[in-house]
């Protein structure tokens, strides 16, 4: 109930095309959804987030697409550059009195110049 | 600078021992977190404190403490009791109404 499964593990992309990591969670109480960059030997950083009212939310490259009935998400690359090689890792936040996130098992992306 | 800061970067430490974390948080945030990082299992949550002198057990505390007796300071030990101590571990920190938004930069713990 409490899990978010990411795919794919990990992905090659060549410079200039589209990066595509999806996620589904089964737990509804979920009330925010954040993806994260992390590069090797670095903490996460927060990429781009998304409460569950809205369907899509994009900030430059990055978009969060949103399916509340299907339960899933999406982070899309898109003119994905080899600057953007790093893992990704979905999260979701189970609220209340609790709000702690749960995180996907990371996506490892690698873009070929 | 604003942020987080975890020290050392690196760790060993002997079986048997008990070893502390040390994070420290200038932004002036409410919330702080443990998390370990183990490859191909994302991050799990290990303790968590949403104010000052409280915290709760995350999804896999048995092994560690901690303590918040100030609002920058979240330390984090890990005792002989946990069996697999090898991992990245990583603190965040996050205002009040939010969840982890910033990370430190991580220690690297390794048993020898």
């Amino acid at each position: 109930q409490q899990q978010v499964k990411q795919s794919p593990q990990s992905l090659i992309v060549q410079k200039g095309g589209i990066s595509i990591i999806n996620c589904a969670y089964e737990n509804t109480a979920f009330d925010y959804f954040p993806w994260y960059q992390q590069f090797p030997g670095k903490g996460p950083a927060l990429l781009i987030a998304i409460r569950p009212d809205v369907s899509e939310k994009k900030e430059g490259r990055f978009t969060i697409s949103f399916n509340k009935s299907a339960k899933q998400f999406s982070l899309h690359i898109m003119d994905s550059q080899p600057g953007d090689s790093a893992t990704y890792f979905c999260a979701a936040n189970y609220g209340g009195a609790t709000n702690k996130l749960i995180f996907g098992t990371g996506t490892l992306l690698a873009v070929q110049p | 600078d604003g942020g987080i800061t975890q020290s050392p970067k690196y760790l060993f430490r002997k079986e048997g021992q008990n070893v502390t974390l040390s994070c420290e948080q200038n932004l002036n945030h409410d919330a702080m977190y443990w998390y370990r990082q183990d490859p191909g299992q994302g991050l799990r949550l290990i303790y968590y404190s949403q104010i000052v002198n409280d915290f709760q057990k995350g999804d896999i505390a048995e092994g560690y403490s901690v303590s918040r007796e100030k609002k920058e300071s979240f330390p984090l030990t890990v005792t002989s009791a946990q069996k697999n101590p090898t991992a990245f571990y990583l603190c965040a920190s996050s205002p009040s109404g939010m969840t982890a938004a910033f990370f430190g930069q991580g220690t690297r713990l390794t048993v020898v």
